[in-house]
């Protein structure tokens, strides 16, 4: 199975602050990465595929990067909406596995 | 617009079953695969299942394989997961998506297992 490493667990922000979340995968996945942002009590919302393709209707501010086995999302200013909970999902093989969450908080 | 409906959760005892339902609308159902996807409360997300847009290729994570059945019904565009010996650690809301890489997700339902 595909191990997917999220760092950090969690990080403090501010708004506009530039910030960069990290997914590393045990074995090489080429670019089967997704990300997703969750806020509380609701359904995770889909914002990049591919590894650094953003989805319809998700800001610019967010961004992705790697392949193999090293990813990267990014929002390059936050913004108050964004403090949530990030995960990335590697679908490059079964079973599919998520990294265990990023959850970024307001300093 | 694409929706995902998701129903069928509740309260059941260690041993029991439970079925849920997706029922999509806004895509052609029949031509993308399903999956379902569950968090436990507090914690992270944790693939179940998915299914080829025909049905005749089924996937489980080893946690639910033999106790959970994944299907469909693309005449009803439906999506649908059988959840037999529920344990207290399948205690979890359940969300479908649509395709393996989640562009779609529904509301959620909660499923708890406990006596």
């Amino acid at each position: 199975d595909i191990q997917m490493t999220q760092s950090p667990s969690s990080l403090s922000a501010s708004v506009g602050d530039r910030v960069t979340i990290t997914c590393r995968a045990s074995q090489g996945i080429r670019n089967d990465l997704g990300w997703f942002q969750q806020k509380p009590g609701k359904a995770p919302k889909h914002l990049i595929y591919a590894a650094s393709s953003l989805q319809s209707g998700v800001p610019s501010r967010f961004s992705g990067s790697g392949s193999g086995t090293e990813f990267t999302l990014t929002i390059s200013s936050l913004q108050p909406e964004d403090f949530a909970t990030y995960y990335c999902l590697q679908h490059n093989s079964y079973p599919l596995t998520f990294g265990g969450g990023t959850k970024v908080e307001i300093k | 617009e694409v929706q995902l409906l998701d129903s069928g959760g509740g309260l059941v005892q260690p041993g029991g079953s439970l079925r849920l339902s997706c029922a999509a609308s806004g895509f052609t159902f029949s031509s993308y695969a399903m999956s379902w996807v569950r968090q436990a409360p507090g914690k992270g997300l944790e693939w179940v299942s998915s299914i080829s847009g025909s049905g005749g290729s089924t996937y489980y994570a080893d946690s639910v394989k033999g106790r959970f059945t994944i299907s469909r019904d693309n005449s009803k565009n439906t999506l649908f997961l059988q959840m037999n010996s529920l344990r207290a650690e399948d205690t979890a809301v359940y969300y479908c998506t649509k395709t393996i890489v989640g562009v779609n997700w529904g509301q959620g339902t909660l499923v708890t297992v406990s006596s």
